[in-house]
């Protein structure tokens, strides 16, 4: 067990919808990273917080937003869902050195039909 | 964008065999290498984080090199068990200026009894 918690586990919703995935970071971790992983892609980079401020931006889509709260658990917002959102999204945390290694929690798969 | 390449990127092997891959990253304004291995139906976990020119991990059967001159790091396996087969990700930090950790596509390690 990371230490790492994400919610829900699965989600299926229709296009054009909206979702929040929540992760809650392993207990004295000050930053959270969301990545995305599709089919046949590596785990893509959209976004990194620490403590509360945002440190990186990937190939994160405008129609996705994320926040990290001052409790420090992240929300990933996804709307106006296409069918290619359809993926596993992880969130991982790990305390703020750059050489520290990162915990992963076990992933939201979103289904978008 | 930064170009992190695993190779080969799916392998085969009798138990007892040892192994190794590699992944390749950009040579200029390195910070840290990360390996990560995963499991089916898991989340990635951390093996480790190397940050120095030279650097040789080891955990168990499992040890890493790294040549930030020439942006490569091996990982190798001793004596692989089936329990070993996973996919095997590399991950790259930039020295400058962003805190993305870049993922490479991984390696799959498939060991046969």
């Amino acid at each position: 067990d990371s230490g790492v918690t994400q919610t829900p586990k699965h989600l299926i919703t229709a296009t054009g919808q909206r979702v929040t995935l929540r992760c809650s970071p392993r207990s004295g971790d000050l930053s959270v990273y969301w990545y995305q992983q599709s089919l046949d892609q590596g785990l893509q980079f959209l976004i990194q917080y620490y403590n509360g401020e945002e440190r990186a931006k990937g190939n994160i889509l405008e129609r996705f937003s994320a926040q990290q709260f001052p409790d420090l658990h992240s929300e990933l917002n996804l709307s106006s869902l296409e069918l290619g959102d359809s993926a596993l999204y992880f969130c991982a945390s790990s305390v703020f050195a750059a050489n520290s290694p990162l915990h992963f929690g076990n992933g939201t798969r979103l289904t978008v039909t | 964008i930064l170009n992190v390449e695993q190779s080969p990127q799916s392998l085969h092997v009798q138990e007892g065999d040892s192994t190794n891959f590699t992944c390749s990253f950009p040579s200029s304004n390195f910070y840290a290498l990360h390996w990560y291995r995963w499991e089916t139906a898991k989340s990635p976990e951390a093996l480790f984080v190397m940050t120095l020119n030279g650097d040789e991990k080891k955990k168990g059967r499992i040890s890493a090199t790294l040549n930030t001159k020439e942006g490569y790091s091996y990982l190798y396996i001793k004596g692989s068990q089936p329990e070993d087969s996973a996919t095997y990700l590399c991950a790259f930090k930039s020295g400058a200026g962003s805190y993305q950790l870049t993922f490479g596509k991984g390696t799959k390690l498939s060991v046969i009894p």
